[in-house]
């Protein structure tokens, strides 16, 4: 059985970082890409960025409003993807989602639980 | 960035009735057009990749269709563990967008 486990989140200061984990299991996570999503409090679903497996380069891209800030990365080992946070501002505020990007086979097939993130002084 | 526009925002319906949702794609996004269910407090399910392929668990009241800019959702007998928030995405391009979503109430 896939799943995906989100930690990490909590309460931090604008301005501070933090950093979100992703451990998965039930699936070869090495052969996936993976993405991360967010939803602010009683908002719709945004795209936050993704990761290439290392088949592909294991690179990354990310949305306009936090490339700069936030830093995605990979354990391939450990079978975890990491969503580093830097510079947090109010609007972070969400709830943040890893999922297997599966890309133009099912899409996002698999979500996990999600983690709340509170950018707030 | 694709803007995908979803109709109706919300609908109130009785258990057993046909619903049907519609999704927009400013320009064509061929058929990676997924459809995603949401209830209160949890994350997303994808129920549709494809426009029209069912994820797999997912039963077969629901089902999708469409491709290039108009796509559907439909959910053929309604029941109440349906109730829930229904998302349109499109994965055709960077970045994946979504609808605002569809609040299916009970009537």
């Amino acid at each position: 059985e896939v799943q995906l486990v989100e930690s990490g989140g909590g309460l931090v200061k604008p301005g501070r970082s933090l950093r979100l984990s992703c451990t998965a299991s039930g699936f070869t996570f090495g052969d996936y890409a993976m993405s991360w999503f967010r939803q602010a409090p009683g908002k719709g679903l945004e795209w936050v960025g993704f990761i290439r497996s290392k088949a592909y380069g294991g690179t990354t891209e990310y949305a306009a409003s936090v490339k700069g800030r936030f830093t995605i990365s990979r354990d391939d080992s450990k079978s975890i993807a990491y969503l580093q946070m830097n510079s947090l501002k109010t609007e972070d505020t969400a709830v943040y989602y890893c999922t297997r990007d599966d890309g133009y086979n099912t899409g996002f097939d698999y979500w996990g639980q999600g983690t709340l993130v509170t950018v707030s002084s | 960035d694709i803007q995908m526009t979803q109709s109706p925002s919300s609908l109130s319906a009785s258990v057993g009735d046909r619903v049907t949702i519609t999704c927009r794609a400013s320009q064509g996004i061929s058929n990676y057009l997924a459809w995603f269910q949401q209830k209160p407090g949890k994350a997303p399910k994808s129920l549709i990749y494809a426009a029209s392929s069912l994820q797999s668990g997912v039963p077969s009241k629901f089902s999708g269709s469409g491709s290039g800019t108009d796509f559907t959702l439909t959910i053929s007998s309604l029941q109440p563990e349906d109730f829930a928030t229904y998302y349109c995405q499109q994965y055709n391009s960077y970045p994946p967008t979504f609808g605002g979503g569809t609040k299916v109430e009970i009537k």
